[in-house]
């Protein structure tokens, strides 16, 4: 599993509220992202990093913001949350090989 | 951006019946390709990453097969299991190691 945590693993919280994920890893892997998935829409690219503080938006970027102060941890923000984003989230990093692996996912519900 | 197409989208074999799982690209210049499996409410799993210098990749009763030439990738597996029920995903990577997602085969191996 490439040594990568998500925190927390099960959200609930109501519209208007803030909400930051974290993606942690053990291995030092340069490339980290964060994506959703939704049914029908299967995953989503939201934000990605490529070094610390270096990060630069996926295909759903909208409503999110990112932070990687640390090579070993990436946050997703969502600045005040909507229903929309209620949602799986699954952080993950890739191997030089170009190998992606994932971390076990945060539910979000946002209510 | 990389097109990634999986058809069909479900389907249901008796156990021991091999399995053949189709994955269409769009771009045949491509890096590599990675197979993934997920188990309901789980993360992703990787299976297998084919580079695009290889024809084929194994492990185990899986094996995957890439032709670049007509935009195909076909996962293989050997004397279906119960234990095989669900979801297989195809990616191919994009621009800066970005991955870009097939729908996802959704397996049901009956006993």
């Amino acid at each position: 599993d490439a040594g990568i945590t998500q925190s927390p693993r099960h959200k609930v919280t109501e519209t208007g509220t803030p909400v930051t994920l974290r993606c942690h890893q053990t291995e030092n892997h340069r490339y980290m992202y964060w994506y959703r998935q939704d049914p029908g829409h299967g995953l989503r690219l939201i934000h990605y990093s490529y070094g610390v503080k270096d990060t630069d938006k996926g295909e759903v970027s909208d409503g999110y913001s990112v932070s990687r102060s640390k090579t070993e941890d990436f946050l997703l923000t969502l600045e005040s949350a909507t229903s929309s984003q209620t949602s799986v989230y699954f952080c993950a990093i890739s191997h030089k090989s170009g190998e992606q692996f994932f971390g076990p996912g945060t539910r979000l519900t946002v209510l | 951006k990389q097109e990634v197409t999986q058809i069909p989208a479900a389907l249901s074999v008796p156990e021991g019946e091999n399995l053949v799982l189709n994955c269409s690209f769009t771009d045949s210049a491509i890096y590599n390709l990675q197979w993934f499996r997920q188990d309901p409410g789980k993360g992703l799993t990787s299976l297998l990453l084919i580079q695009s210098s290889q024809r084929e990749q194994t492990s185990g009763r899986l094996n995957a097969s890439l032709d670049k030439s007509s935009g195909r990738s076909t996962l293989y597996i050997a004397a279906s299991q119960p234990g095989d029920s669900a979801t297989y995903l195809c990616a191919l990577p994009y621009g800066n190691n970005r991955l870009a997602f097939g729908k996802g085969n959704q397996v049901v191996v009956i006993p």
